[in-house]
């Protein structure tokens, strides 16, 4: 079974730059959750997506941040424009939209902003 | 509020040996859940062992096991006969009632010692 896949693995821009991150899922789970972490810290979590509705988004900086679950498969998490603050990795997760809610996560993408 | 507390940024432990990673948590939710995740240097997120807040019994993967103390609000990893390839950043997780908020600590380095 294919894990979840996310590119591109690294991303370096200047600051006020655009970016966006992609990332796949593991076929047949609904839920597929983005996390910002930040170096020396856990993952927070930006959003959560049931098929391609938002579940709850209430950690995501919306004046800069968006993302998208168009055909409740694939997604992108877009910054525009980008701050120093927001150099992290990016980590794509999911799972069955069951009790226990396990999540897999992909490779995630190391973002540099200069 | 610091939802999920991990109060060892270090830890060392001998090759073969057992090691307790420490995690208190704060809820008010009846329900809700507990992940160890597992991070080593490549950046990934490995799922390790859940715990529900009204499971019966300690959760067991393997050689990890979860000390689960609902009135303490802890719930510490134990990593029996460890291995070198145990070496990764280790954090704890909580789910909320709802199922749409994930809380992650801020981790514990574990370092394996031949």
């Amino acid at each position: 079974e294919a894990g979840v896949a996310q590119s591109p693995r690294y991303k370096i821009i200047e600051k006020r730059q655009s970016v966006a991150f992609w990332c796949n899922p593991i076929s047949g789970h609904a839920t597929l959750y983005w996390y910002q972490q930040i170096l020396g810290q856990g993952p927070k979590l930006l959003i959560q997506f049931q098929n391609n509705g938002v579940v709850d988004d209430s950690q995501l900086p919306k004046d800069r941040f968006s993302a998208e679950r168009l055909k409740g498969v694939d997604s992108t998490l877009k910054i525009q424009p980008a701050k120093l603050e927001d150099s992290a990795v990016y980590l794509c997760a999911s799972s069955f939209r069951l009790a226990r809610n396990e999540q897999f996560f992909g490779p995630g993408t190391r973002l540099t902003v200069l | 509020a610091q939802k999920i507390t991990q109060t060892q940024p270090g830890m060392f432990v001998q090759e073969k040996e057992a090691v307790t990673l420490d995690c208190t948590y704060d809820t008010s939710d009846p329900s809700y859940g507990l992940f160890w995740y597992k991070q080593p240097s490549s950046g990934e997120m490995i799922f390790l062992i859940y715990q529900g807040s009204y499971d019966q019994q300690n959760a067991t993967e393997g050689r990890y096991s979860l000390n689960f103390q609902k009135a303490r609000k802890s719930a510490n990893l134990v990593i029996s006969a460890s291995q070198l390839g145990d070496s990764a950043m280790y954090f704890c997780a909580m789910r909320d009632e709802t199922g749409n908020q994930f809380y992650f600590g801020t981790g514990t380095s574990l370092t394996v010692i031949p």
